[in-house]
């Protein structure tokens, strides 16, 4: 059975770092490319970032380029997000979600989410 | 940046009524358009990618049609489990995005 799991959110300071941690299973992982997705209290689902099998291409939204940093270790079938400086409106559920290729397309699992706020 | 627009925002029908959903992309995805489902407090689920293949599980009642900019959900007699919002999602060009959601909710 695939699975996908989220861990690393919680309350922080605006301006400070948090690291969320997704732990992959049921799939051999590193064939496919893998994505963080969030959405905000009562809003829709916004595309965070992308990281294709081998690391080899990544992209991020505009409202996170600069600031956070995708990665990735297929030897312990993990994905990462290192978010840094954060904002208010970075406040989320954050989903890692599998995608269902080697380079970034649809996201055929998710996982349940990890809520990250950012709040003084 | 590929805008989705979705329509209507809010969808008020009756169990057994059909729903029809719409997606409209500020340029052409060719076919690289996908539709998902969330009910409350639960994850996104694919229901089609690449325009028109149907995810696994996916109940014959949803259909979809469309390529370009222009593409449209259907469910064809609403169960009282298809009452969530849908979201369409691009993956013609980076960065992913998706739109805004409809809301099918019971009337």
């Amino acid at each position: 059975e695939v699975q996908v799991v989220e861990s690393g959110g919680g309350l922080v300071q605006p301006g400070r770092s948090l690291r969320l941690s997704c732990a992959a299973s049921g799939f051999t992982f590193d064939d496919y490319a893998m994505h963080w997705v969030r959405q905000a209290p009562g809003r829709g689902l916004e595309w965070v970032s992308g990281i294709t099998w081998n690391s080899g291409s990544i992209d991020y939204a505009d409202s996170v380029k600069g600031r956070f940093t995708i990665s990735r270790d297929n030897a312990k079938n993990s994905l990462y997000l290192q978010m840094n400086s954060l904002r208010a409106e970075d406040t989320a559920l954050y989903y890692c979600a599998k995608d269902n290729s080697d380079f970034p397309s649809y996201f055929d699992y998710w996982g349940q989410g990890t809520l990250v706020t950012v709040s003084s | 940046e590929i805008v989705l627009t979705q329509s209507p925002a809010t969808l008020s029908l009756s169990p057994g009524e059909r729903a029809t959903l719409s997606c409209r992309a500020s340029q052409s995805v060719s076919y690289y358009l996908a539709w998902y489902q969330q009910r409350p407090g639960q994850a996104p689920r694919l229901l089609f990618y690449d325009a028109s293949n149907r995810a696994t599980g996916i109940p014959a009642r949803f259909s979809v049609s469309g390529s370009g900019t222009d593409f449209t959900l259907t469910i064809s007699s609403l169960e009282p489990e298809d009452f969530a919002v849908y979201y369409c999602q691009q993956r013609s060009s980076w960065p992913l995005t998706f739109g805004g959601g409809t809301k099918v909710e019971i009337k």
